[in-house]
């Protein structure tokens, strides 16, 4: 079993849709939580960045940690045909440790 | 373009063949980790410099791959007798020492192997 669990998808959901993307972890270890978003043959770019638990909001975007679940999770308000990429959850337990993603899941919004 | 620069952006090598790929992350960043992502799947670690000094490394490096990066500045992944299994996308990321803990990421290497 993968240290980052997250659902590959393809997630499909109409222009204006609330998206809803989510990982599991089994370290309890991890205290930093980052969103990334991936576009087909480009490198991940930094979407949130939240520390320890709780939310934090970003224009669009609310991300939500739960260290007593080991869940995380990546809300999307407004969704848009641009936001059609993959998102990789990510963690780490020190700053500047490695980084453990998830698989990645694949969004799609149609127009 | 200040941000981490990775080139080649595609390198196609025959079986058996050595290839190394270079990246320059972003001035001043003390930090420089290189990561391997597979088609459907999550980038996964494999090695991390602290200025020259190579700090930690993955089982995944086995001894066909190593890096360098000499003077603290920029960064080379070289992998020795290349197999199909090799083929990848070898991404690069930088952060500084201190402060925000973010990793910023080159475009990658698209590595094929025939």
């Amino acid at each position: 079993q993968k240290e980052v669990e997250q659902d590959p998808g393809p997630l499909s959901v109409p222009e204006g849709a609330i998206v809803s993307l989510n990982c599991t972890y089994s370290n309890s270890a991890f205290q930093y939580f980052m969103w990334y978003r991936q576009y087909s043959r480009k490198g991940p770019e930094l979407l949130m960045y939240t520390y320890s638990s709780g939310n934090k909001e970003d224009g669009r975007f609310t991300a939500q940690v739960d260290k007593s679940s080991k869940y995380i999770s990546l809300f999307i308000r407004d969704s848009q045909p641009s936001d059609s990429a993959t998102y990789l959850c990510a963690m780490s337990i020190n700053a500047g440790n490695m980084l453990t993603f998830g698989g990645g899941t694949r969004l799609m919004v149609k127009p | 373009d200040t941000g981490v620069s990775q080139n080649p952006r595609h390198k196609i090598t025959k079986r058996g063949q050595n290839v190394t790929f270079r990246c320059d992350p972003i001035s001043e960043h003390n930090r420089l980790y290189w990561y391997r992502q597979t088609l459907g799947q999550g980038p996964e670690f494999l090695t991390y410099f602290q200025n020259e000094a190579q700090l930690e490394k993955s089982r995944l490096l086995s001894d066909r791959f190593s890096a360098e990066r000499p003077k603290g500045s920029f960064s080379t992944l070289e992998i020795q007798r290349t197999e199909q299994g090799d083929s990848a996308m070898y991404l690069c990321a930088s952060t500084p020492l201190a402060g925000e803990n973010i990793q910023y990421f080159g475009a990658g290497t698209r590595l094929s192997v025939l």
